[in-house]
């Protein structure tokens, strides 16, 4: 049971928005900044998303990140087939002081 | 540009001890800026942080995993390393390693992972 909860699969047409939610609390999300990846198969994560809504360089407008309150959204516009991934979201939990993340949400492009 | 890659053996036995590598080229470990941690992901599941170290030698590990890890580093070949002890085919996963940031908590390099099975 992951700390952070996220939808274990989301789906959408090519072209369509998408958001997939990240829910945690106080100790982790309500205090701390949150960051997404996207895992392709068989790579390593990769960093879409850090300090809740700032895109690394390379990475696609296409892509954006919020928060609010304990809560983390991830948002994807103009979808494509090469988005097809699992994404996951992570934060740090002060009261573990642990690293925690999200069970992971598989995208899939129609 | 940053690179991290990890090494070891691919396949422990039940009871034993893993150990992995993480040679970190292309930038210092012995910074301020940055923790470096250890993740995996067994097959076919999600993301779980193992643990992390701090260049003043400060070592934070997961609460479940905390009697069984231990991480270190040396600064003069610039890697940083994993021991798990006692190990059963729970700890089969793949092994990343990657850098987090000190304020912004986010991991922006990661290793390409080892897959580590546990069998005997």
């Amino acid at each position: 049971q992951s700390v952070l909860t996220q939808p274990p699969s989301v789906s959408a047409a090519p072209g369509q928005k998408v958001t997939i939610s990240c829910s945690g609390s106080s100790s982790n999300i309500g205090n701390n900044y949150v960051s997404w990846y996207q895992q392709l198969p068989g790579t390593a994560p990769k960093l879409l998303i850090y300090d809740n809504n700032k895109r690394p360089s390379g990475i696609a407008d296409r892509f954006s990140g919020s928060k609010s309150g304990t809560s983390a959204t991830l948002g994807i516009t103009g979808l494509q087939t090469g988005d097809e991934a699992d994404y996951y979201c992570g934060t740090w939990d002060s009261s573990l002081s642990a690293g925690v993340f999200g069970g992971g949400t598989k995208l899939t492009v129609l | 540009q940053l690179q991290l890659q990890e090494s070891g053996p691919g396949l422990v036995k039940p009871s034993e001890t893993l150990s992995l590598t993480c040679t970190v080229s292309g930038g210092s470990i012995s910074t301020t800026s940055y923790y470096w941690d250890w993740i995996r992901q067994p097959p076919g599941k999600g993301l779980e942080w193992i643990g992390s170290f701090y260049y003043s030698g400060s070592t934070y590990y997961n609460p479940s995993l905390k009697s069984r890890v231990t991480i270190s580093v040396d600064t003069s070949k610039n890697q940083f390393s994993l021991k798990l002890s006692s190990v059963t085919a729970a700890d089969t996963a793949v092994y990343y390693c990657a850098r987090r940031g000190v304020v912004t908590t986010s991991h922006d390099y990661w290793g390409q992972g080892i897959l580590v099975t546990v069998s005997s």
